[in-house]
């Protein structure tokens, strides 16, 4: 079992649409969450962290279920902007700052 | 941004060539990371190190060196590479190396063996 595992995708939504994406993790003892978003042919980028009592951004709002070991990301009203390669990430199982990735899911956005 | 960055942001080698990646940060951090992102594979954690130490080292072929002289400075020294090491290899920096710690990733390397 891969050690964090998203829908690859692709999603392609029109402008104005709410999508949402789903990763799960397998390490129990995973303790810190992340989004962060790839364009294409670029480095990754922070997104958002995501918490326990879930955290919201203006249009985005992440969510964690510690006990299904679920992470979600939300985003509503989807800009031609928001086209990109959204990362799940964790850490966990040590002390200092090991990322594990997804895969990604890779989201289009059309007009 | 130019928070980090890498040099050459592009490389062709033979696989038996010597050649080195740089990363810069210029972000006052004391750790610094190399990932290996490959095609439709998720970025691989290379080599952590925390101020100028490494502290993890995952599993990756000897034919990949690491240095890290000062905490603004980091190489991956290349040498008898095989054509599957061609990926993107980045380079990311935090302010510790702590788990909550956001990393701040280069532009990458993209790498090709032949």
């Amino acid at each position: 079992r891969k050690e964090v595992e998203q829908d690859p995708g692709p999603f392609n939504v029109p402008e104005g649409a709410t999508v949402a994406f789903n990763c799960t993790y397998s390490n129990s003892a995973s303790q810190s969450f992340f989004w962060y978003r790839q364009d294409c042919r670029k480095e990754p980028k922070l997104l958002m962290s995501v918490y326990s009592s879930g955290n919201e951004d203006g249009r985005f709002t992440a969510q964690l279920n510690r006990a299904s070991q679920y992470i979600s990301l939300l985003i509503r009203d989807s800009k031609l902007s928001d086209s990109a390669t959204y990362l799940c990430v964790v850490t966990g199982g040590t002390s200092y700052g090991k990322l594990t990735f997804g895969q990604g899911t890779i989201l289009t956005v059309h007009p | 941004e130019t928070g980090v960055t890498q040099t050459p942001r592009h490389l062709v080698m033979g696989m038996t060539n010597k050649k080195s990646l740089k990363c810069e940060q210029h972000l006052g951090h004391n750790a610094m990371y190399w990932y290996k992102q490959s095609a439709k594979k998720p970025l691989e954690l290379m080599f952590v190190y925390s101020l100028e130490e490494r502290v993890e080292n995952n599993s990756v072929p000897s034919r990949f060196s690491p240095e890290c002289p000062n905490s603004s400075h980091l190489f991956l020294h290349l040498h008898t590479l095989q054509p599957e090491d061609s990926a993107l290899y980045l380079c990311a920096s935090s302010e510790t190396s702590g788990r909550l710690n956001e990393q701040f990733f280069g532009p990458g390397t993209r790498l090709t063996v032949l």
